[in-house]
């Protein structure tokens, strides 16, 4: 399984764009990398997710270089409730029990 | 998107007593259910692999015959903490796959168990 490498927190403030990068060195052919947001006492909630190049949705952008070594998570616009702790995955596409292992997350504090 | 749902939210019991933990896929089925456990300010750990009519997978480290986990129908994995002690007080969380491929994985509300 592909280890997954984030920053443990960072600060933002109302507004701004926070773009989170994760490290995944190992990512096999057939993995695809997930993002997932987490409030305290919650379960994690699916953002996006991608495989290659770029992939946005009505919350957030994925952005995947060639290589596929590291993905980043972009935020537009943050605001006070998008104060969570965010997990990069990545995970084996077909069909199967392919665990989902998660690292230890990014802590996004946002600021009035 | 699908929904995994879990009962009870939280939960208190008294140590040594059992409890068990509901995991429902509300609107799909699940050939392959997930079971961690995460402690204040730490990622989620998991636990076991639960797959629809076979035994549970269980990761290194954790106690099979405490953590019984049962999967008898595509739309319903139990995970039950037996002889319960304060230790093992903590948030747990299923999630579950729809076994097409899809690699998203779906995650329940979670359940909080305090053991006293």
């Amino acid at each position: 399984l592909a280890k997954t490498t984030q920053p443990i927190s960072m600060d933002s403030y109302e507004g701004q764009e926070v773009n989170i990068t994760c490290s995944h060195n190992n990512i096999a052919t057939n993995d695809y990398i997930t993002w997932y947001q987490q409030f305290p006492s919650q379960g994690p909630r699916f953002i996006i997710q991608g495989y290659k190049t770029k992939v946005t949705n009505e919350v957030a952008s994925l952005f995947i270089p060639a290589d596929r070594k590291s993905s980043t998570l972009s935020l537009p616009r943050v605001s006070l409730s998008d104060t969570a702790v965010y997990y990069c995955l990545v995970a084996q596409g077909g069909t199967g029990g392919f665990k989902t292992i998660f690292g230890a997350g990014t802590r996004l504090f946002v600021k009035a | 998107g699908a929904v995994v749902s879990q009962h009870p939210s939280r939960v208190i019991c008294k140590s040594g007593t059992s409890v068990k933990i509901e995991c429902r896929s509300l609107d799909f089925q699940a050939t392959t259910m997930f079971w961690y456990r995460q402690f204040p300010k730490q990622s989620l750990m998991l636990m076991a692999t639960s797959n629809e009519g076979s035994k549970a997978t269980y990761e290194q480290g954790v106690e099979k015959d405490k953590f019984l986990i049962n999967h008898a129908s595509l739309t319903l994995s139990t995970l039950t903490v037996t002889s319960a002690h304060p230790e093992d007080s903590s948030f747990y969380i299923c999630s579950a796959r729809d076994g097409t491929g899809n690699t998203e994985a779906f995650f329940g509300q979670g359940t909080r168990l305090t053991v006293v």
